[in-house]
């Protein structure tokens, strides 16, 4: 198994830019999870998936984020318009039955907004 | 609401010593624990975990963490420290659902 994949790897874009981030969960793992990790804030979540639908978006900050997960094998996390406060470093984790089995992560998207 | 305490930004050992590095907890309903480490630019991966059962629960490299529900704590401990062992750990919980929530992270630092 290849684990969670995200893409990119790093992204840099100027502020006011659309940035999407992508996310392939392992296969046959129904939730889906989105954090957040910067130093001031540490890890947050800013949302979560089961079998595609999402369960609690409480973390995501503004609106200008958005999260999808149209199938079982595809998600993104959506920036519009970008900011210089949105530089963090953003994780997928994936996970068979939730807490009962764990969370793998991905290896994570390094967004710097200029 | 769901928290974690990790009470210590750095731990500091010498290889060949044990480590301990703290956590503690508050939920509602019954606890299930975590414990991931974190190389630089790399993402979490997973070290073992509590959700039932024996209090003392072994993971991988060997480190295992003790289970106190009267303390509320989940402890990670390693008998014999390495410096490859030299990382970032969180310790993580969730309540009654399938939101997990990190602690602050605690930096271990081996040295020779």
């Amino acid at each position: 198994d290849a684990g969670v994949i995200q893409s990119p790897r790093h992204e840099v874009t100027e502020m006011g830019q659309e940035v999407t981030l992508r996310c392939k969960p392992i296969s046959g793992h129904d939730y889906l999870f989105w954090y957040r990790q910067t130093m001031m804030r540490g890890l947050e979540l800013l949302i979560y998936f089961n079998n595609n639908v999402p369960i609690d978006d409480s973390g995501m900050p503004e609106d200008r984020f958005s999260a999808k997960m149209p199938n079982a094998s595809f998600s993104t996390l959506k920036i519009q318009p970008s900011e210089p406060r949105d530089s963090a470093v953003y994780f997928c984790a994936s996970s068979y039955r939730g807490r009962v089995y764990g969370y793998t992560f991905g290896s994570g998207t390094r967004l710097t907004v200029v | 609401a769901q928290s974690v305490a990790q009470p210590e930004d750095q731990v500091n050992v010498a290889e060949g010593n044990p480590l301990t590095v703290k956590c503690t907890y508050s939920v509602s309903g019954n606890p299930y624990l975590f414990w991931y480490v974190q190389y630089p630019n790399r993402g979490l991966q997973f070290l073992l975990k509590y959700i039932t059962g024996d209090n003392l629960v072994k993971g991988s490299y060997g480190f295992e963490a003790e289970f106190n529900k009267s303390q509320t704590s989940f402890h990670l401990k390693k008998p014999s420290a390495l410096v490859s062992d030299s990382a970032l750990y969180f310790c993580a919980v969730t309540g009654g659902g399938n939101k997990l929530t990190f602690g602050t992270g605690t930096q271990l630092k081996v040295e020779l």
